[in-house]
């Protein structure tokens, strides 16, 4: 079936760091991949998303390439703010069998001062 | 601006009392999802709907029931409130059909059950 994998967290890192967060998944055919942010006490919003492979998602510094071959989406940013600091899902969309969204465990990350 | 709203924010109740927690989108979006948010589960999907009168299970729908009388509302009953209950639950709805499946969400409900 469908699954998502992503890193544990938490993950703690000083201000302007570089921020990768693993997602791997499993599925059949050609699904789309997303990463999603939750700030604290709101719910999730979309970050970025990719429809197909080598794609590359990005929004807000954050980037991520949609690799078939390795059936990664990995997140990454150049340098983290404090305002970062969030819950992050990576999450994938199948091609077929209606409209549900599969999520992974979320990544909590911390960015000090 | 369209929006997706849940009420109450907060609410805590009893074990075996009806709880019904409110879902409102004003997106005009066909389908829409219950989902529930625990410490090391992530999101797991409880219900959810791709249109009017439709309504189907997701992965943890014990002890849960919606209905879909209209496209911009679907209530979450627990019937019978348990402790195992208490969680954070989060609606959210998305276009049906055309490409990518984003999904937009509410704020959330927290819910205890004592």
């Amino acid at each position: 079936g469908n699954s998502v994998t992503q890193m544990e967290g938490p993950v703690t890192l000083s201000e302007e760091a570089f921020l990768t967060i693993n997602c791997t998944y499993t599925a059949t055919g050609y699904p789309s991949l997303f990463w999603y942010v939750q700030y604290p006490g709101e719910g999730l919003q979309l970050l970025l998303k990719a429809t197909k492979a080598d794609d590359k998602g990005s929004n807000k510094g954050f980037e991520a390439t949609y690799r078939k071959e390795t059936t990664s989406f990995h997140l990454e940013k150049g340098s983290v703010q404090v305002s970062d600091s969030a819950v992050y899902f990576c999450a994938l969309s199948p091609d077929t069998g209606g409209f549900k969204t599969i999520f992974g465990a979320g990544t909590r990350l911390f960015v000090k001062a | 601006d369209a929006e997706i709203t849940q009420s109450p924010r907060h609410k805590i109740t009893e074990t075996g009392r009806q709880v019904t927690l409110a879902c409102h989108q004003t997106w005009n979006h066909n389908n829409m999802f219950w989902y529930r948010q625990d410490l090391g589960h992530g999101l797991r999907l409880i219900h959810y709907s791709y249109g009017v009168q439709d309504t189907n299970k997701g992965e943890v729908s014990d002890g849960y029931s919606v209905s879909r009388s209209n496209t911009e509302d679907l209530p979450l009953t627990l019937e019978s409130a348990a402790s195992s209950q208490t969680s954070v639950y989060f609606c959210a709805s998305s276009e049906a059909g055309g490409g990518v499946n984003e999904q937009f969400f509410g704020p959330g409900t927290r819910l205890t059950v004592l």
